[in-house]
């Protein structure tokens, strides 16, 4: 079947701590994103990916790295200088030169301790 | 930059009775895309409705329909015959029909938590 498969799905750390989310779809789609999710807050955009080889920072990008050396990989790495890191993560994706809907993943939970 | 509002955090509905989520929007382009998503407590996003804005007819899906209003700039949700499995956070979405550049992005609102009552 085909997805967007998001690991782990719950994730603790130490401050101080760089932790890498896994995104893999098999979508064959062009453009990848990710999103946080914070109570009251909605979703905001971290980075966005539309080809290999390429991204851009969204709204919140701060404290954050992503690559995209795989059209089907999309990986976000929390670094230690994000402030507050504790927040539900959403990866997803979409064909790019379609109607526009995004395919979401189940998410990760990471928790800063 | 787009802006996507949804004014009411909580909401609550009867089972079988008729809800209506409000969202509004803020846009300078003629020709872009909404969306409501439905985030159930497993918190995997689901397409719930899809509305082109160049097209006039409201979209509906079974028990879900929209009230697309392009001049006011009002996009709400209508859910009829509510059930249980409608009990849900419902986010409002925008995106732009134009190519390029951050235009393939979906702008969200902050989401609306449906509960729905036996």
């Amino acid at each position: 079947d085909g997805g967007i498969t998001q690991s782990p799905k719950y994730l603790f750390r130490k401050e101080g701590q760089n932790v890498t989310l896994s995104c893999e779809q098999n979508l064959n789609h062009d453009a990848m994103y990710w999103y946080r999710q914070d109570p009251g807050q909605g979703l905001r955009l971290i980075y966005y990916s539309q080809i290999v080889n390429d991204f851009q920072k969204g709204d919140i990008a701060e404290g954050y790295s992503v690559s995209r050396e795989k059209k089907e990989s999309f990986p976000l790495t929390v670094t230690s200088a994000q402030k507050n890191p504790t927040a539900f993560y959403l990866c997803a994706s979409n064909p790019r030169l379609d109607t526009g809907e995004l395919f979401f993943g189940e998410g990760s939970r990471l928790t800063v301790l | 930059a787009q802006t996507v509002t949804q004014s009411q955090p909580e909401m609550s509905v009867q089972e079988a009775e008729t809800v209506t989520l409000s969202c509004t929007y803020d846009t300078s382009e003629s020709d872009y895309y909404l969306f409501w998503y439905k985030q159930p407590p497993s918190r995997q996003m689901i397409l719930v409705i899809r509305q082109e804005a160049y097209k006039q007819q409201n979209a509906t899906e079974n028990r879900f329909s929209v009230n697309f209003q392009k001049a006011a700039k009002s996009f709400s949700l209508k859910i009829s015959d509510s059930q249980l499995g409608d009990a849900a956070m419902y986010f409002c979405a925008y995106r732009s029909a134009y190519s390029g550049g951050s235009n393939y992005k979906l702008t969200f609102g902050k989401g609306t938590l449906l509960t729905v009552n036996p």
